[in-house]
């Protein structure tokens, strides 16, 4: 009830094509999803995120696209580049039922994009 | 502004001793988390701190380690008797209120138990 579950596991996209990573959660209690960015000896950096009382949310090349009676979310990257060859991991927080959620966050496994020119 | 400082970013201990790893915050953030990445997994949570508080220990093993964010200073993560399955990729991030959404990421320690 706790996971968060990614795939792929790994993805090849040819530049200018469209990279889709999926994730499925179980736990209700879940109230903020996030995307990061990981590249090799770095730390994962925010991408961009949604709360569950949006279905989709674009910022420039990369959307989320969030079906809550499903409780999947995936992004989408569009017109891939090879600068965006990095590890991308889903998140979900836990909410807190006095409305006071922080940093409690369960990752899912990771997706190792590459994006060949 | 200098972004969340940790160090060392590698770290080799045998097995028995003891590692410490520091995470300097970003400035004007008093809360730290604390997240452990094995090889090819995601970060799992460990501990959420608050200055000189203990907000949040529940990912932490029972066994051998301890977190810290005092008043004045980096906040530590303290591992003793370090053993094999240690070894991981150890990432602190900052933030100025509660939310993780304006957090950042350290670049992360790496420790290898030998």
């Amino acid at each position: 009830q706790q996971q968060v579950k990614q795939s792929p596991q790994s993805l090849i996209v040819q530049k200018g094509g469209i990279s889709i990573i999926n994730c499925a959660y179980e736990n209700t209690a879940f109230d903020y999803f996030p995307w990061y960015q990981q590249f090799p000896g770095k730390g994962p950096a925010l991408l961009i995120a949604i709360r569950p009382d949006v279905s989709e949310k674009k910022e420039g090349r990369f959307t989320i696209s969030f079906n809550k009676s499903a409780k999947q979310f995936s992004l989408h990257i569009m017109d891939s580049q090879p600068g965006d060859s990095a590890t991308y991991f889903c998140a979900a927080r836990w909410g807190n039922a006095g409305g006071t959620s922080y940093g409690k966050l369960t990752f899912g496994q990771g997706t190792i994009l590459t994006v060949h020119p | 502004n200098a972004g969340v400082m940790q160090n060392p970013r590698h770290l080799v201990r045998r097995r028995g001793q003891e590692a410490r790893l520091r995470c300097s915050p970003m400035k004007g953030h008093s809360h730290v988390y604390w997240y452990r990445q094995l090889p090819e997994e995601g970060l799992k949570f460990m501990v959420y701190l608050q200055k000189e508080n203990i907000i949040d220990e529940s990912g932490m093993p029972k066994e051998r380690f301890s977190a810290e964010f005092p008043k004045e200073g980096p906040s530590i993560l303290r591992i003793q008797q370090v053993v094999r399955g240690d070894s991981a990729a150890y990432f602190c991030a900052s933030s100025r209120g509660q939310g993780i959404n304006r957090a950042f990421f350290g670049q992360g320690t790496r420790l290898t138990v030998v």
